[in-house]
């Protein structure tokens, strides 16, 4: 069990174009699902968590426009970066939690982004 | 500022090896410490900590944790070069509950 499915694996998109990454928790309902980035040779760097049928919490540092959350059902999040820039290029990784921790936190298999 | 600090940030041994991974921390509203091991694509989940003195085991890995120092310690023996990896700590807690991750250590197990 606890299996979260994130896709796509991987996107190559052009500057200026809006690219959406899914995280579906496959077999428990996700209360609360976190989206994460991470560098090359760097650690996770927390973005912002959702939780479900309220607005995404942000970190600081963080441009809530620029990516936007939706968590709009128990086993469903997306993360759309808007306007992409190379910068942007990154790993995406989502997780998942269900309110009772049973699963800990289960982590999809993360979006590798490339904008050009 | 909650932190969490792994050391050795990386560590090359040989296949038979044993390997200790250390992971400290200063976090508040500390909940559990949960070990991770990243490849190529997202974190595989290792062990979650959440009581001292109490070691967590799975075949070739075991790790503890010690509330009152603040660090756990992950070990690996008889690694493998399937054991190279990045070995991630993070600690759930703050003061939005969240997941606070350290660096990382990458290990290298060469044959």
């Amino acid at each position: 069990g606890a299996v979260v499915s994130q896709h796509p694996s991987r996107v190559i998109c052009k500057s200026g174009t809006s690219v959406k990454i899914e995280c579906r928790s496959l077999d428990f309902q996700a209360t609360t699902m976190f989206w994460y980035r991470q560098f090359p040779k760097q650690s996770l760097m927390l973005m912002a968590t959702s939780n479900e049928g309220s607005k995404a919490t942000y970190e600081q540092g963080v441009e809530k426009d620029k990516f936007l959350i939706n968590h709009a059902s128990l086993t469903l999040s997306t993360l759309t970066v808007t306007s992409a820039h190379p910068e942007d290029s990154s790993f995406y990784i989502c997780s998942a939690s269900s309110q009772g921790f049973n699963y800990g936190y289960t982590f999809g298999s993360g979006t590798r982004l490339t904008v050009v | 500022e909650d932190k969490v600090v792994q050391s050795p940030l990386s560590l090359v041994v040989h296949e038979g090896d044993t390997v200790t991974l250390n992971c400290s921390y200063e976090v508040t509203n500390f909940r559990s410490l949960l070990w991770y091991k990243q490849e190529k694509k997202a974190p595989t989940f290792l062990f979650m900590l959440t009581s001292s003195g109490i070691e967590k085991k799975s075949g070739r890995l075991s790790s503890i944790l010690d509330k009152k120092e603040l660090f756990s310690i992950l070990n690996i023996t008889a690694t493998q070069t399937g054991d190279s990896a990045v070995y991630l700590c993070a600690v759930l807690g703050g003061a939005t509950n969240k997941l606070i991750f350290g660096t990382g250590t990458l290990l290298a197990v060469q044959p």
